[in-house]
């Protein structure tokens, strides 16, 4: 138990479906984060939260679409993917000024995405 | 822009030592971190560096020089449990109300044999 729970942990859809990642922090942080990982690749930052903000979209393509409803809750919707979207999705939480002090950030388990 | 370098892969036997070196470029500099991933699970933290010197945790250290742009994770008396993908990641301000993000290299997987 990490404290950061990610559903579901694996997700097969089409490039037409929609469907979204659900991302849940029992640990009364205030920042939020997804990042994308890939075979062979560094982890991606692709959104940040901070207070219930977007304060970071790094040039994520708008066929993914985050929701911040609270500081415990972060979604990500997800419509018309491509296959080489395929990969382990992972949801993070930290303090937002903890992060600078302990450089800590706490993961989910992931969801593996595969889009056929 | 940014960039950070740790190797691929490494092999070290079971009991001994082995360090894992991460160089990286970047503005906004805060510190160094690193984290351990198992195949199929969470990235987790070891240790954060902010400034110069070693950090001890047990049986891994960390070190950081600022003024080289170097970092390296120490794993002592190897187990095998200790098999896993290893990533520094560069801790960073940017826009934003005081807000901070990790940047992470592309892992080193160490495999701990017998």
């Amino acid at each position: 138990e990490t404290g950061v729970t990610q559903t579901p942990r694996h997700l097969v859809m089409g490039m037409t479906n929609k469907k979204s990642l659900k991302c849940e922090q029992h640990l009364g942080h205030n920042a939020m984060y997804w990042y994308k990982q890939s075979a062979k690749k560094p982890l991606e930052l692709m959104f940040v939260y901070s207070l219930e903000e977007r304060v970071e979209n790094n040039s994520v393509p708008s066929r993914f679409s985050p929701e911040c409803p609270n500081s415990s809750h972060l979604f990500l919707h997800l419509h018309t993917l491509q296959p080489e979207d395929s990969a382990l999705y992972l949801c993070a939480s930290s303090l937002s000024s903890g992060t600078r002090d302990t450089g800590e950030l706490f993961f989910g388990e992931g969801s593996r995405l595969t889009v056929l | 822009g940014q960039s950070l370098e740790q190797p691929s892969e490494v092999t070290a036997v079971e009991g001994a030592i082995v360090q894992i070196n991460c160089t990286y470029q970047t503005s906004g500099f805060y510190g160094l971190s690193w984290y351990q991933q198992h195949d199929g699970g969470a990235p987790t933290f070891l240790s954060y560096n902010a400034l110069d010197g070693l950090e001890e945790t047990g049986r891994f250290s960390s070190f950081l020089s600022r003024s080289d742009s170097y970092g390296y994770l120490l794993l002592q008396e190897l187990q095998m449990k200790d098999s896993a993908s290893y990533f520094c990641a560069v801790n960073q301000a940017y826009s934003g109300a005081g807000s901070y993000q990790l940047t992470f290299g592309k892992g080193t997987k160490l495999s701990v044999i017998p």
